[in-house]
């Protein structure tokens, strides 16, 4: 079974804080992805990666960033939390060789910033 | 970009009754997914469905991409199947992005 994992389910931080997301994958996949979850709104894309230290803009990026640092992990980092990134953050995984991949998601991390 | 608009955004069933979601996109699509979110938060796959129709077992859809959207059919529905539907889409051209519409929050009640 696909495993994709995030380090935390819930997490409380102040406003201005430098927060970090961890997700690691164990399938090898070479896509990664970033949502943030909102009421009403769906999930948005916030950072994607295609493979090691690559990384893209999704619709949402601004005061966000990523680092892809190896194949199975892939960090979300608000440098500076505000209390409007107060969301749930869903991890994504996929394979890149052929367009009918899906893609996996992790548990999600609730991050309430104060 | 791409619009994704799904319906209806709430839904309320008796266990045992059926039910059908949709979901209209706005431009053609290289690749479709219905995706159900349990109420912990955790999303799976439940079809990846471009065109056509698939079936498993109480659950079918059906995509007619040249009319863009897409029909997810639920019978005989348990508490079990409570949770947000969500449709997505890509475009293709290798980008291998997700557009989800906003969801259908359904609610199964004993």
């Amino acid at each position: 079974d696909v495993k994709v994992t995030q380090s935390s389910r819930y997490l409380v931080k102040r406003t201005g804080e430098k927060v970090f997301l961890e997700c690691v994958q164990d399938m090898d996949h070479e896509n990664m992805f970033w949502y943030r979850q909102d009421p009403g709104l769906g999930l948005r894309l916030i950072y994607f990666s295609y493979d090691v230290k690559m990384k893209e803009k999704g619709d949402i990026p601004e005061g966000y960033s990523v680092s892809r640092e190896k194949k199975e992990r892939f960090s979300l980092i608000l440098e500076s939390a505000s209390t409007n990134q107060t969301s749930m953050y869903l991890c994504a995984s996929s394979f890149s060789d052929s367009s009918y991949e899906t893609q996996y998601f992790g548990p999600g991390t609730r991050l309430l910033v104060l | 970009g791409i619009q994704v608009e799904q319906s209806p955004p709430d839904l309320i069933l008796q266990e045992g009754a059926n039910s059908t979601l949709r979901c209209n996109f706005s431009d053609s699509v290289n690749n479709l997914q219905w995706f159900h979110q349990n109420p912990w938060g955790q999303l799976i796959n439940l079809f990846y469905i471009p065109s056509g129709t698939k079936q498993n077992g109480r659950l079918s859809a059906t995509t007619v991409a040249t009319e863009r959207y897409s029909l997810l059919y639920i019978s005989s529905s348990q508490t079990t199947d409570s949770g947000v539907y969500f449709c997505a889409v890509d475009v293709g051209a290798g980008s291998y992005q997700l557009t989800f519409g906003k969801g259908t929050k359904l609610s199964v009640i004993p």
